[in-house]
């Protein structure tokens, strides 16, 4: 099992739809977790940071399962700007204690006119 | 403006030669780290440092070099001994070693 696991689509949705995509991981001591968008060619920037209790900007609404070891990530009514690349973030803890982030290889969504 | 910067932005070299990547940083932040990205692959981490005069490699470390001599800069140098060096540069840095991370701009390296 991959540490970080996503879909890797492409999800191919028509303007205004909903989307979730979903991260599992294999870590579960794991305690930050974060989505990070990516555009073609350039850096990936941070979306939004996961909380145990959910949380939610604009369109955007992360969720945390920590009993099924995933992550989530809802878009409501997408909008053409928002095909990118998503990608899940999870600080990962080795079997020497050693943590650090591990980013997954990332979903790729296309917003359809 | 608080930033990550790297350059350059596109970079070509000839196969066996050593190139450095530059990465300064004015965010204050104590850790800094290198990825590489393959068309169509994930990030993967070359070298990350916590502190400065401290480095550790991850997970792809062979035929790279860093150095982490002042807080705001982590250059990375690709040497002729990484078979493939061709890919997309990434540095990031980080308040501490769990929290987010924030990029810059990347290097574009070509070998020919």
């Amino acid at each position: 099992r991959k540490e970080v696991e996503q879909d890797p689509g492409p999800f191919n949705v028509p303007e205004g739809a909903t989307v979730a995509f979903n991260c599992t991981y294999s870590n579960s001591a794991s305690q930050s977790f974060f989505w990070y968008r990516q555009d073609c060619r350039k850096e990936p920037k941070l979306l939004m940071s996961v909380y145990s209790s959910g949380n939610e900007d604009g369109r955007f609404t992360a969720q945390l399962n920590r009993a099924s070891q995933y992550i989530s990530l809802l878009i409501r009514d997408s909008k053409l700007s928002d095909s990118a690349t998503y990608l899940c973030v999870v600080n990962l803890i080795s079997n020497f204690g050693n943590e650090k982030l591990t980013f997954g290889t990332g979903t790729r969504l296309t917003i359809i006119p | 403006d608080g930033g990550i910067t790297q350059s350059p932005k596109y970079l070509f070299r000839k196969e066996g030669q050593n190139v450095t990547l530059s990465c300064e940083q004015n965010l204050n932040h104590d850790a800094m780290y290198w990825y590489r990205q393959d068309p169509g692959q994930g990030l993967r981490l070359i070298y990350y440092s916590q502190i400065v005069n401290d480095f550790q490699k991850g997970d792809i470390a062979e035929g790279y070099s860093v150095s982490r001599e002042k807080k705001e800069s982590f250059p990375l140098t690709v040497t002729s001994a990484q078979k493939n060096p061709t890919a997309f540069y990434l540095c990031a840095s980080s308040l501490d070693f769990y929290n987010e991370q924030f990029f810059g701009p990347g290097t574009r390296l070509t070998v020919l």
